[in-house]
């Protein structure tokens, strides 16, 4: 079965760090583009991050840029965000994506259950 | 970056009815070397995750019940519930995968009548 499983998520004060974690089973991993999207409670999707499948391209969004680091391990199928100085409105599910197999960019196909980031203190 | 809208933000259609949903981007996400619109639809039900609908603005992703279509080009897109059931309620968002700065709608919510 194709799996996309976050973990990593938690409280965390304002300015703190935190590392999420995607693992992938079920595909060959490092033949994907994947992306992090978020959704800050009762709003909508935020596309956060991306990376190719190589690891050697790399987008974020203007509201992460300079703060949070995306990051992949294809030998360990897995996909991380690096989360520095955290912010209140950084609170959110954060979701793993895949982009769907060809092209450099495309539609997410799969996406994972999320985890919750929540900064406050 | 493009921005992406959508209308209405919610819609109530009766059982078997039709609902219909809008996203306008700013600016056209036709790629012309290709003739592909980088436009995509999901559907997120409470608690759940997004789920990919559409994309090539109108090619039915895999297990897509075929009353789900999608039509458009450019900038004007619409995705259609030929006949809306009950497990069909949920939040429904277009994205644009033109740029490489991804932006998604602000969601239309589907309820029933």
């Amino acid at each position: 079965e194709v799996q996309l499983v976050e973990s990593g998520g938690g409280l965390v004060q304002p300015g703190g760090s935190l590392r999420l974690s995607c693992a992938a089973s079920g595909f060959t991993f490092s033949s994907y583009n994947m992306n992090w999207v978020r959704q800050a409670p009762g709003k909508g999707l935020e596309w956060v991050s991306y990376i190719s499948s190589s690891g050697s391209t790399i987008y974020y969004a203007d509201s992460v840029k300079g703060r949070f680091t995306i990051s992949r391990d294809n030998a360990k199928n897995s996909l991380y965000l690096q989360m520095n100085s955290l912010r209140a409105e950084d609170t959110a599910v954060y979701y793993c994506a895949r982009q769907a197999w060809g092209g450099i960019m495309n539609a997410f196909d799969i996406w994972g259950q999320g985890t919750m980031v929540t900064v406050s203190s | 970056d493009i921005v992406m809208t959508q209308s209405p933000d919610s819609l109530a259609v009766s059982l078997g009815e039709r609902a219909t949903i809008n996203c306008k981007s700013s600016q056209s996400v036709l790629y012309s070397s290709n003739n592909k619109n980088y436009l995509a639809w999901y559907q997120q039900k409470p608690g759940q995750p997004p789920k990919l609908l559409i994309y090539w603005a109108s090619t039915r992703e895999s297990g897509v019940p075929d009353r789900f279509s999608g039509s458009g080009s450019g900038t004007d897109f619409t995705l259609t519930i030929s006949s809306l059931q009950a497990e069909d309620v949920a939040v429904y968002y277009c994205q644009q995968y033109y740029s490489t700065t991804i932006t998604f709608g602000p969601g239309t919510k589907v309820d029933i009548k």
